[in-house]
């Protein structure tokens, strides 16, 4: 199994920039997850789809920030215009239907804005 | 409401002794506990989780106490060792599908050799 895979690993970009964060689940998983990891504020849920529906997008910082899944295998995280308060680690996770079941995390992308 | 407690934020332990983090919980709702590790550069991993029809799981040397009346629940590592050392994360969710994990802010091991 590849696991969950997320491109690119790395990213450095300049303030104001448009990123674009990708992410392919586990095939058969039914529900995807994107977080934010921060020294400051840790683990941080930003929107998470159930059979590409978005479910909930309260973590979602400000309209800046955007997230698609067109389909069951493909997902993005796009944000326009880039901040420098936006560097963090991105993970996407995918779970295959339950609440109790795991989640499986992808590697991470660490995005840095200049 | 929604909200998962965890401490202490970070851990010292020596080799061969006991590593304990505790979490809290406020939605009486919540009924799956999963603990998760982190290592550097990596994503979190499962790594034990309990319901709360039982007040115990143990795996190996890694061991979930669960404290229903009180809200509160510890994950225990026995016999710590420098390859222990990561950040873990406890979380906790309703069973329903399609609901989400709640993660405490998570503890930083370190078991020195």
């Amino acid at each position: 199994d590849a696991g969950v895979i997320q491109s690119p690993r790395h990213e450095v970009t300049e303030m104001g920039q448009e990123v674009t964060l990708r992410c392919k689940p586990i095939s058969g998983h039914n529900s995807l997850f994107w977080y934010r990891q921060t020294m400051m504020r840790g683990l941080e849920l930003l929107i998470y789809f159930n059979n590409n529906v978005p479910i909930d997008d309260s973590g979602m910082p400000e309209d800046r920030f955007s997230a698609k899944m067109p389909n069951a295998s493909f997902s993005t995280l796009k944000i326009q215009p880039s901040e420098p308060r936006d560097s963090a680690v991105y993970f996407c996770a995918s779970r295959p239907g339950l609440a109790t079941d795991t989640q499986y995390f992808g590697p991470g992308t660490r995005l840095t804005v200049l | 409401q929604q909200q998962v407690k965890q401490s202490p934020q970070s851990l010292i332990v020596q080799k061969g002794g006991i590593s304990i983090i505790n979490c809290a919980y406020e939605n009486t709702a919540f009924d799956y506990f999963p603990w998760y590790q982190q290592f550097p550069g990596k994503g979190p991993a499962l790594l034990i989780a309990i319901r709360p029809d039982v007040s115990e799981k143990k795996e190996g040397r890694f061991t979930i106490s669960f404290n229903k009346s009180a809200k509160q629940f510890s994950l225990h590592i026995m016999d710590s060792q420098p390859g222990d050392s990561a950040t873990y994360f406890c979380a906790a969710s309703k069973e329903t599908s399609g609901s989400r994990l709640t993660f405490g802010e998570g503890t930083q091991l370190t078991v020195n050799p």
